[in-house]
């Protein structure tokens, strides 16, 4: 079974610029989840979808960050425009259901300049 | 709001020693916890669950970790640690209305040395 695929694997930009991450869940799994990793915390959430609606974005810095899940299966988080403070890894994770077991993908490092 | 503290932020120990990586939790309902580990460049890997039942769970690589409700804790744990158990390891907790919403600790870092 293919695990959760996210690209880049690393991306540099300079302050200001705009940025796009793209995730391919597990297939048939129904909750996605994206997470910001700032170098010694942990993952934390910043939007969930369930199929392609949204289930929590509370802690998404709406003013910069944007994300959508078409047609319930791929998703894209987009910065715009990006800070020195948002480098980070940006995690991707997805679910059977809402409460399932959670599988995440490799990340994308994102270095702001 | 709950919330999760991992007291160590790096543990070195030598191989085949004992491990014990401190995580405590606080949350004022039922909560499911994971330890989650991260090698280096790769994503998360679920390591252990505890959703009910005995408070003692166990993973395939040999960690243990145990739930303690009355300290709020769940210590992760291994005899005997092997090079290859170097990686950061996460605690992480959900509440069962949180609906997979997971919160997580800052991370520890095992270091495991010849």
């Amino acid at each position: 079974e293919a695990g959760v695929a996210q690209s880049p694997r690393y991306k540099i930009i300079e302050k200001r610029q705009s940025v796009a991450f793209w995730c391919n869940p597990i297939s048939g799994h129904a909750t996605l989840y994206w997470y910001q990793q700032i170098l010694g915390q942990g993952p934390k959430l910043l939007i969930q979808f369930q199929n392609n609606g949204v289930v929590d974005d509370s802690q998404l810095p709406k003013d910069r960050f944007s994300a959508e899940r078409l047609k319930g299966v791929d998703s894209t988080l987009k910065i715009q425009p990006a800070k020195l403070e948002d480098s980070a890894v940006y995690l991707c994770a997805s679910s059977l259901d809402r409460g399932d077991e959670q599988f995440f993908g490799p990340g994308t490092r994102l270095t702001v300049l | 709001a709950q919330s999760v503290t991992q007291l160590d932020s790096q543990v070195p120990v030598f191989e085949e020693a004992p491990v014990e990586l401190r995580c405590n939790y606080s949350s004022s309902v039922s909560v499911y916890l994971f330890w989650y580990v991260q090698y280096p460049n790769q994503g998360l890997q679920l390591l252990l669950k505890y959703l009910s039942g005995s408070t003692l769970v166990e993973s395939i690589n040999g960690f243990e970790a145990e739930f303690n409700k009355s300290q709020t804790s769940f210590h992760l744990r291994k005899p005997s640690v092997h090079i290859s158990d170097t990686a950061e390891y996460f605690c992480a907790v959900f509440k069962g209305t949180s609906y997979g919403k997971l919160t997580f600790g800052q991370g520890t870092i095992l270091t495991v040395h010849p």
